[in-house]
């Protein structure tokens, strides 16, 4: 069992490009969440998917930003005209219910 | 004012010390995460609690519901713990307990 997978774990772009942040769930969870860990701040819900449905998006900021979680394959936080302020580690975590949350390594992106 | 309250920010010990990181929350919750973060790392859950105490090899982790306030616990501390460890408050609101609230992590160094 591998685990909450997620790639890149690095990530650099340069101000005006797309991130896309990839996010593979532990085998028999269906239930992703995504945080952000800006710079000297805790971490914060961003959004809570389930197959092919968003749950939960009140912690996305309204624009630029949007998730989802496929049929088959990973789930997906896009990031559009990324700006410097998103600079920050991404963070999913997976569960089979809505408890018992496994961790991801996290990706780190860096806008330049 | 956070949430989730953690101290200290920073600890710093010797090897083989007891070590106590304090979490005080506002919020009612259906259970009290705590966390571990290693440097450029991933996030690794180390406890779920709602109720009295659990133990896992050299982890500690008590909770008191009345007093809204948890401790993490390393005894025979190691450098090897070496790490971020961070409280997340899990919301008793009705069926929103997905999002998390964290506190800012306690970063402990533990010097051989």
């Amino acid at each position: 069992n591998a685990g909450v997978m997620q790639n890149p774990r690095h990530l650099v772009r340069r101000r005006g490009q797309e991130a896309r942040l990839r996010c593979s769930p532990m085998k028999g969870h269906s239930h992703v969440y995504w945080y952000r860990q800006l710079p000297e701040e805790g971490l914060k819900f961003m959004v809570y998917l389930q197959k092919e449905n968003i749950i939960d998006e009140s912690g996305m900021p309204k624009e630029r930003f949007s998730a989802e979680f496929p049929k088959e394959g990973p789930s997906i936080l896009r990031i559009q005209q990324v700006v410097r302020g998103d600079s920050a580690a991404y963070f999913c975590a997976s569960s089979p219910e809505r408890v018992g949350y496994t961790f991801g390594s996290g990706t780190r992106l860096t806008v330049v | 004012k956070n949430e989730v309250e953690q101290s200290p920010q920073n600890l710093t010990a010797q090897e083989g010390e007891f070590i106590t990181i304090n979490c005080s929350y506002s919020v009612g919750i259906s259970a009290l995460h705590w966390l571990q973060q290693h440097p450029g790392g991933g996030i690794v859950s180390l406890f779920m609690l709602s109720s009295g105490k659990k133990k896992h090899g050299r982890l500690i982790a008590t909770i008191n519901i009345q007093e809204k306030h948890s401790s993490l616990h390393i005894t025979a501390s190691h450098p090897r713990d070496s790490a971020v460890y961070i409280c997340a408050a899990e919301p008793n609101s009705g069926g929103s307990n997905y999002k998390l609230t964290f506190g800012k992590g306690t970063l402990l160094t533990v010097n051989p």
